[in-house]
């Protein structure tokens, strides 16, 4: 059965730098999103993708996040300026077309020193 | 400020009995419903979704929605240890989910 794959499953880097997050959709999936889940708190919703553009974005997703979709297969979140309280679980999910459920990938845990 | 509210458990039942999960909602233009499972440390997976009032089984598990109430339900059949974990309900406010902080399953032999 096909999966979203995230990489990589753990980074860990410098408050001030910037990371980037990757995810492999699904082959036929048409929207993506990202979430996270800081430790022992439920998962919050980040930002919504579709048709290469953002389709919504939270209060949590201000201008030190962006996503893009270069090349039509990989979609990446990037953090331009990391903080301590960015570190958590990032899921990359996607879905196909209407009414389909969304499924994640595996996770990138960041730990932000 | 829309929620999902579950109760965090833990819930403990014995295998073999019927696990039953609860969760209530605040969007009333919510139009979908999902359940799924996260072991600690993983990422959630999709255990069922649910659209309409009324009943949807697959395999051990049920899922129940009462849009009037604003409530929704999971129930496992024959709960096994490897049930354990916690369940997460989730339901859709435009397009994105918003998720509950999870109702923590214990199932002992």
């Amino acid at each position: 059965e096909p999966e979203v794959t995230q990489t990589p499953s753990h980074q860990v880097t410098q408050m001030g730098q910037e990371v980037i997050l990757r995810c492999v959709p699904i082959s036929n999936h048409l929207y993506f999103y990202w979430y996270r889940q800081i430790l022992g708190q439920k998962v919050e919703f980040l930002v919504s993708f579709y048709n290469n553009e953002i389709s919504e974005k939270s209060e949590i997703f201000d201008d030190q996040f962006s996503v893009e979709r270069p090349d039509g297969s990989n979609f990446t979140l990037k953090i331009r300026s990391t903080k301590l309280e960015d570190s958590a679980m990032y899921f990359c999910a996607g879905r196909g077309g209407s009414n389909q459920p969304q499924h994640f990938g595996d996770g990138t845990r960041l730990s932000i020193l | 400020q829309k929620e999902v509210e579950q109760n965090s458990g833990p819930l403990s039942v014995p295998e073999g009995a019927i696990a039953s999960l609860n969760c209530t909602y605040s969007d009333r233009g919510s139009q979908s419903f999902f359940w799924y499972r996260q072991y600690s440390g993983k990422s959630p997976e999709l255990i069922m979704f649910i659209y309409s009032n009324g009943d949807k089984e697959d395999g051990r598990f049920t899922a129940q929605l009462n849009k009037a109430s604003q409530y929704v339900s999971l129930l496992i059949r024959d709960s096994q240890p490897s049930d354990s974990a916690t369940y997460l309900c989730a339901v859709t406010s435009t397009d994105k989910l918003i998720f509950g902080t999870g109702t923590r399953l214990q199932v002992f032999p």
